[in-house]
């Protein structure tokens, strides 16, 4: 399968500090998307970094990929408690521009 | 712009009845998708639409059929409920074109679904 594993699974951090969260997945990509789910919520698109990029970044988001490793890492800087939140990662693979694979996602929890 | 809507929010079923969740969308997006979303499973492909007329299989299709009605509206419909098709299902757009390859998608809310 080539849907992306996050790690970690669960993250508790406190208000200003920075999340990294992981994102590791298995063959050749066009790209990889960020995704954020609030609870009992839909998913909302965050970021995308093409297979030929190494760093994006986005306000307090900033994310690498590595294609070498076939890895990705989201940093979310000074954290706030509206930033817990669930987090996915999504690739898009091999010949057809249509499909997301997702990962389980990352649940960051952000103490005030 | 509501984005994407879905119906209904909530809803229970017994074992062998069918419904259908209806989506629809206002960003004239070209593709659109259905994914269910089980605890730890992160989320699984259905079905999805391309464009319209056309639809294709995703990861888990076995037990729901889809409709492509127009280019808005994307119904998934479940013919024989099943307790294991209990989850909650979320419907997706995207502007897709072959040459460039984004795919960035905008979910719906979901529809919170139990089959007993």
């Amino acid at each position: 399968s080539q849907q992306g594993e996050e790690d970690p699974q669960a993250l508790s951090i406190q208000e200003g500090e920075n999340a990294t969260m992981n994102c590791s997945y298995k063959t050749s990509i066009n790209n990889l998307q960020w995704y954020r789910q609030n609870s009992g919520r839909g998913l909302v698109h965050l970021i995308l970094i093409r297979s030929n990029e190494r760093e994006k970044h986005s306000g307090r988001l900033r994310v690498t990929l590595d294609t070498s490793k076939k890895s990705s890492s989201l940093l979310i800087t000074a954290s706030r408690a509206a930033d817990t939140a669930s987090y996915f990662c999504a690739t898009v693979w091999g010949g057809s521009n249509y499909k997301l694979t997702f990962g389980k996602g990352t649940l960051l929890t952000v103490n005030p | 712009n509501a984005g994407v809507t879905q119906t209904p929010k909530f809803q229970v079923l017994k074992t062998g009845q069918s419904m259908t969740l209806q989506c629809a969308q206002d960003m004239n997006h070209n593709s659109m998708y259905w994914y269910r979303q089980d605890p730890g499973m992160g989320l699984r492909l259905i079905y999805y639409s391309a464009s319209e007329g056309t639809t294709d299989k995703g990861e888990v299709p076995n037990g729901y059929n889809v409709s492509r009605l127009n280019k808005r509206e994307f119904s998934l419909r479940l013919e024989s409920a099943a307790p294991s098709q209990t989850s909650v299902y979320f419907c997706a757009s995207s502007e897709v074109r072959k040459t460039v390859s984004y795919n960035e998608q905008f979910f719906g809310p979901g529809t919170r679904l139990t089959v007993l």
